[in-house]
């Protein structure tokens, strides 16, 4: 079946350093690949997401491009703000109508300090 | 525009007592709808979802049931809940060729 292998956290960094998430997964066919976060308290929220191989997905400084020929999507952020401090979930679905069955991965806890 | 709300925030309950967790979506009609359950230390995992009233399709065995008794109603249920039921519950929608939006989610803790 289809799973999602998301790099293992806490990740702590400073304010304005550069953040990598790794993100690999396994499925069949051509998958939709999403980055979902979710801020204390709340519930998840789309950050970006990419659709078909070589695609980037960008929002809010962040940016992942869907890499068929290695299975990833990594998350990056050139400068992190302490606001960015959240869980970060690696996220894939088959799309179309199917777009709301994910595949989650482990979800990553990112932690800035000032 | 479209809104989700899922309630309670949280739950404390004894094991062996009943459940019902309630989500209902405004601001469209059709919508495809989900229940997602966060365990401690482990991904988020797909309980059930629904592409119309009364179709519901499970995705893990379990100790729970869910419902969707009106077009933008979603329930989640137990008629008596172990230790293993605790987690974290996220309700979700999504409509025809868009990505999900969640709920606040739901903390339950059995006791």
């Amino acid at each position: 079946g289809d799973s999602v292998t998301q790099m293992e956290g806490p990740v702590t960094l400073s304010e304005e350093a550069f953040l990598t998430i790794n993100c690999t997964y396994t499925a069949t066919g051509y998958p939709s690949l999403f980055w979902y976060v979710q801020y204390p308290g709340e519930g998840l929220q789309l950050l970006l997401k990419a659709t078909k191989a070589d695609d980037k997905g960008s929002n809010k400084g962040f940016e992942a491009t869907y890499r068929k020929e290695t299975t990833s999507f990594h998350l990056e952020k050139g400068s992190v703000q302490v606001s960015d401090s959240a869980v970060y979930f690696c996220a894939l679905t088959a799309g179309g109508t199917s777009y709301g069955k994910l595949t989650f991965g482990q979800g990553t806890i990112l932690t800035v300090h000032p | 525009s479209q809104t989700i709300h899922q309630w309670p925030a949280t739950l404390v309950q004894p094991v062996g007592s009943p459940l019902s967790l309630e989500c209902t979506v405004e601001g469209t009609s059709n919508p495809n709808l989900y229940w997602y359950r966060q365990a401690a230390g482990r991904g988020l995992q797909l309980l059930f979802y629904s592409v119309g009233i009364g179709q519901i399709s499970s995705e893990v065995p379990q100790n729970l049931s869910a419902s969707r008794p009106q077009d933008r109603q979603f329930i989640l249920s137990s008629k008596k809940l172990l230790l293993s039921d605790s987690g974290f519950y996220l309700c979700a929608w999504n409509g025809r060729n868009t990505e999900a939006f969640f709920g606040q989610g739901t903390r339950l803790t059995v006791v």
